[in-house]
């Protein structure tokens, strides 16, 4: 199958920091790539879709200026949590489908202190 | 609208037990449906999928039926392991509708504990 590898899996910041995380499609061009956040024993949240060569698409209620989306080429998509607080420490996750398929990537855990 | 409803967990099984995980949803148009799996310390793994009315998904001794007149698709296995221990998410999927492809909407999840 389709292989999506995020990195870091992983990450402790100060707050007030900046965290970028990756997401790439190893095998296969990714057009299109979805962010989620989970939160503890809630189900994944959409924050916004990653488009290839335009603007991302946020899902209401997400802040835009928080949550940087850039997705420059086929193979990677980057998230950057900016300013991160506290409350910005969850479980974020990437996605791809190729072919009809949701592909994801392992996941990272952020923590803000 | 689209959402998904899931039966609510933690859910304790002993090993050879029979697996029966809710799932219900509302859709317009035509969705797909998913049951996916998130062992501990990985990602969401595809598990099964069926993409029409009366379609059964099969994986690994799992199955689900899409059932349009129940709006269901629930989650079976006739008997599980230890290694079936995970939390497993039902998923409905608008494949392709949407201005930028695809669109998801996932249930809660239900953690499944199966004990030796």
């Amino acid at each position: 199958g389709a292989v999506v590898s995020q990195h870091p899996s992983w990450v402790i910041c100060k707050s007030g920091t900046s965290v970028k995380i990756e997401c790439r499609s190893l095998d296969f061009q990714a057009t299109t790539m979805f962010w989620y956040r989970q939160f503890p024993k809630q189900s994944l949240m959409l924050m916004a879709t990653s488009n290839e060569g335009s603007k991302a698409t946020y899902e209401q209620g997400v802040e835009k200026d928080k949550f940087l989306i850039n997705h420059a080429s086929l193979t990677l998509s980057t998230l950057t949590v900016t300013s991160a607080h506290p409350e910005d420490s969850s479980f974020y996750i990437c996605s791809a489908d190729p072919e009809g398929k949701l592909f994801f990537g392992s996941g990272t855990q952020l923590s803000v202190l | 609208g689209n959402s998904v409803t899931q039966m609510e967990g933690p859910v304790t099984l002993s090993e050879e037990a029979f697996l029966t995980i809710n799932c219900t949803y509302t859709a317009t148009g035509y969705p797909s449906l998913f049951w996916y799996v998130q062992y501990p310390g990985e990602g969401l793994q595809l598990l099964l999928k069926a993409t029409k009315a009366d379609d059964k998904g099969s994986n690994k001794g799992f199955e689900a039926t899409y059932r349009k007149e129940t709006t269901s698709f629930h989650l079976e296995k006739g008997s599980v392991q230890v290694s079936d221990s995970a939390v497993y998410f039902c998923a409905l999927g608008h494949l392709g509708y949407s201005p930028t492809g695809n669109q998801f909407y996932f249930g809660t999840g239900t953690s499944l504990t199966v004990i030796p």
